[in-house]
């Protein structure tokens, strides 16, 4: 089954403890990206990447890290967690970064404390 | 700041209505797309529209993108329960970057 599969699913933490919440797409898309989930705002891009070995920031980057060093994974970093990032996360994946269907994790919801 | 705007943030509808939501845009985009997220799911892609002017249906939904490529709308006849849930349109910029809207929360009155 084509799917994008993010974990935890659930996380509580606290302030700096460091976290990695894994994305894994098995549809062999070149294209993932992260975003933050928050009332009224609707989806923030956090990082982005066209390919492996290439990442690129989004609207929101700060506070978080990825790396690419396959196809299909596509892990998002928080060194040191902070409450302003306590949200929904979403992993999503495409066959291509300059348009076509986004396919979406179930999503990753933080509480940082 | 948001770089794509829609309006509005929430759409009360008596079931079998219609209603219409827009998007906009303060720069040109390369396309648009729309997703649907239902409560406590995550979004879902309905359709991607490329050319200026273009207009898309998919049973009760009717999507266009402006003549300019900075705005969209998607319009539902005769709401049913089932449309219950939040549009994202999205576009893509010319850097690559896609921006979402804020989104429309739909809920339906029976």
């Amino acid at each position: 089954e084509a799917q994008v599969t993010q974990n935890p699913r659930y996380l509580i933490t606290v302030t700096g403890k460091k976290l990695t919440v894994t994305c894994s797409q098995n549809m062999n898309h070149e294209y993932m990206s992260w975003y933050r989930q928050d009332p009224g705002l609707g989806l923030r891009q956090i990082y982005y990447s066209m390919n492996v070995e290439v990442t690129d920031k989004g609207d929101v980057p700060e506070g978080y890290k990825v790396s690419r060093k396959e196809k299909r994974n596509f892990p998002l970093i928080l060194e040191s967690p902070s409450p302003n990032q306590t949200s929904l996360y979403f992993c999503a994946s495409g066959y291509t970064g300059v348009g076509g269907e986004l396919f979406f994790g179930e999503g990753s919801r933080l509480t940082v404390l | 700041g948001q770089q794509v705007m829609q309006i509005p943030q929430y759409q009360h509808v008596q079931e079998g209505e219609d209603f219409t939501t827009y998007c906009n845009s303060s720069t040109t985009l390369s396309n648009i797309q729309w997703y649907k997220q239902r409560p406590g799911g995550h979004p879902v892609f309905l359709i991607q529209l490329v050319k200026s002017g273009e207009v898309k249906k998919q049973k009760r939904l009717t999507f266009q993108f402006g003549e300019a490529k900075k705005n969209s709308s998607l319009h539902i006849t005769a709401t049913q329960t089932t449309d219950v849930g939040t549009y994202f349109c999205a576009g893509h910029r010319n850097d690559y970057k896609l921006s979402f809207g804020a989104g429309t929360t739909v809920t339906v009155r029976a």
